[in-house]
């Protein structure tokens, strides 16, 4: 597609439950970023896609968090037994090669945890 | 702590005037910098970006200054207008991490106002 595709757009679930947020990038590029925008907050670094690489799983808050890419195309970021902290935008953004490339980013998935 | 700082939350200013957004840096190692802009329900989008091989860059109305010494950067925009409100995030990242380029850290960010 023209950009990066985000779904769902919003997503409401109960303390405890399972989620899983979708990201398509833009057709071609290699690298592939998850971020995360708390209430207030600026944009947190989550997890890095880069080609065939092992993944930059370094901004991960706990283990509860994981993401995967496959096909080096589509990921999804997925938090176990979420908790109401893990409520934010999490916004998705991938790169032609990488950072200096500038990323574009998709519109994001509101999630809220009740 | 955070490495990237954007002290101001946010900034008003009146329609034509220049508007300046501050962007502090603890990381030495930093040698490249965007500043993305972004609207509400809409993820941010690059604006502009500055290498440390120099102290300016300019795309229309859109100018960065680098202050290396002082870890310090501004976005000016000249002439603002309204439809510059939005909120603006600073990014920094280092070009040759690891061999491959990393990822970007982001400040909190500075909603700018700009009135008619």
């Amino acid at each position: 597609g023209a950009g990066v595709s985000q779904s769902p757009s919003n997503k409401v679930t109960e303390k405890g439950k399972d989620v899983e947020l979708r990201c398509d990038p833009i057709s071609g590029h290699t690298a592939l970023y998850w971020y995360r925008q708390s209430l207030g907050q600026g944009l947190e670094f989550l997890i890095y896609f880069q080609g065939n690489s092992a993944p930059d799983k370094s901004g991960l808050p706990s283990d509860r968090f994981s993401a995967e890419r496959t096909g080096g195309s589509v990921s999804t970021l997925t938090i176990q037994r979420t908790q109401q902290e893990d409520s934010a935008v999490y916004l998705c953004a991938s790169s032609l090669a990488g950072a200096l490339y500038g990323y574009t980013f998709g519109s994001g998935t509101r999630l809220t945890v009740v | 702590d955070q490495q990237v700082k954007q002290n101001s939350p946010s900034l008003s200013v009146q329609e034509g005037r220049i508007s300046i957004l501050n962007c502090d840096y603890t990381n030495s190692m930093f040698d490249y910098f965007l500043w993305y802009k972004k609207y509400p329900a809409e993820g941010p989008t690059f604006l502009i970006s500055i290498s440390s091989i120099k102290d300016k860059n300019e795309d229309g109305r859109f100018t960065v200054f680098l202050n290396k010494s002082a870890k310090h950067l501004s976005l000016h925009i000249v002439p603002s207008q309204p439809g510059d409100s939005a909120v603006y995030f600073c990014a920094a990242t280092v070009a040759n991490y690891g061999g491959s380029q990393g990822n970007l850290i982001f400040g909190k960010g500075t909603k700018l106002s700009v009135k008619p």
